[in-house]
């Protein structure tokens, strides 16, 4: 079964460090988001893809992020500069783009702990 | 953009008993989804629906358009249910969008 990877699972980093999380959506689903959860809440939309295009991006993603899908496959997600309250547990989903919406899969996470 | 609600926070029930979650939004949207999401962040969808109710072993969800309320039954509850329930949806009503999410209830069925 090859569903959503996320790569790392885990990452710990100084402040002020870039970190680079990938996600590797199920094959041939087009649609590809990130999503951010802190503990004790629900995860909130950063940004989607269509393919390659970035179609959407949360006022969430300030201009320290930034995340591509270069040949519509894998995404990766930058954090650049990184500060503690960026710690979180960064999601990834995809889906098929057979109807107007469809389920999202979502990938382990990746969590990341900002020192 | 859209604001989700979900009532209980917390839940805590004995193994056998019927279980109800609720969420409530505030605009038009093409379809909700029920996740669950167990300790250690795994999120897996348990429904989509756009109206009426579906039902798939002992988890049945109903929505309700017009009044934009939607419910999440568990029958014959099981310590193994015990996880976090999401509702979530389109944060601009449907299509493609990104998803917004209640902050979810966590459930604790004891044995």
């Amino acid at each position: 079964d090859t569903g959503v990877s996320q790569d790392p699972r885990h990452k710990i980093t100084k402040r002020g460090q870039n970190v680079t999380f990938r996600c590797d959506p199920i094959s041939e689903h087009n649609r590809l988001y990130w999503y951010r959860q802190t503990l004790g809440q629900g995860p909130e939309f950063l940004t989607y893809f269509q393919n390659e295009a970035q179609l959407e991006k949360s006022r969430l993603l300030s201009d320290r992020f930034s995340a591509e899908r270069p040949k519509g496959s894998f995404s990766t997600l930058e954090i650049q500069r990184t500060e503690q309250g960026d710690s979180a547990m960064y999601l990834c989903a995809s889906s098929p783009t057979l109807g107007r919406e469809e389920t999202q899969y979502f990938g382990p996470g990746t969590r990341l702990l900002v020192l | 953009k859209n604001e989700v609600e979900q009532s209980p926070q917390n839940l805590t029930a004995q193994e056998g008993e019927f279980i109800t979650i609720n969420c409530s939004y505030s605009v038009g949207i093409s379809a909700l989804h029920w996740l669950q999401q167990h300790p250690g962040g795994g999120i897996v969808s348990l429904f989509m629906l756009s109206s009426g109710k579906k039902k798939h072993g002992r988890l049945i969800a109903t929505i309700n358009i017009q009044e934009k309320h939607s419910s999440l039954h568990i029958t014959a509850s099981h310590p193994r249910d015990s996880a976090v329930y999401i509702c979530a949806v389109p944060h601009s009503g449907g299509g493609a969008d990104g998803l917004t999410f209640g902050k979810g209830t966590h459930l604790i069925i004891q044995p």
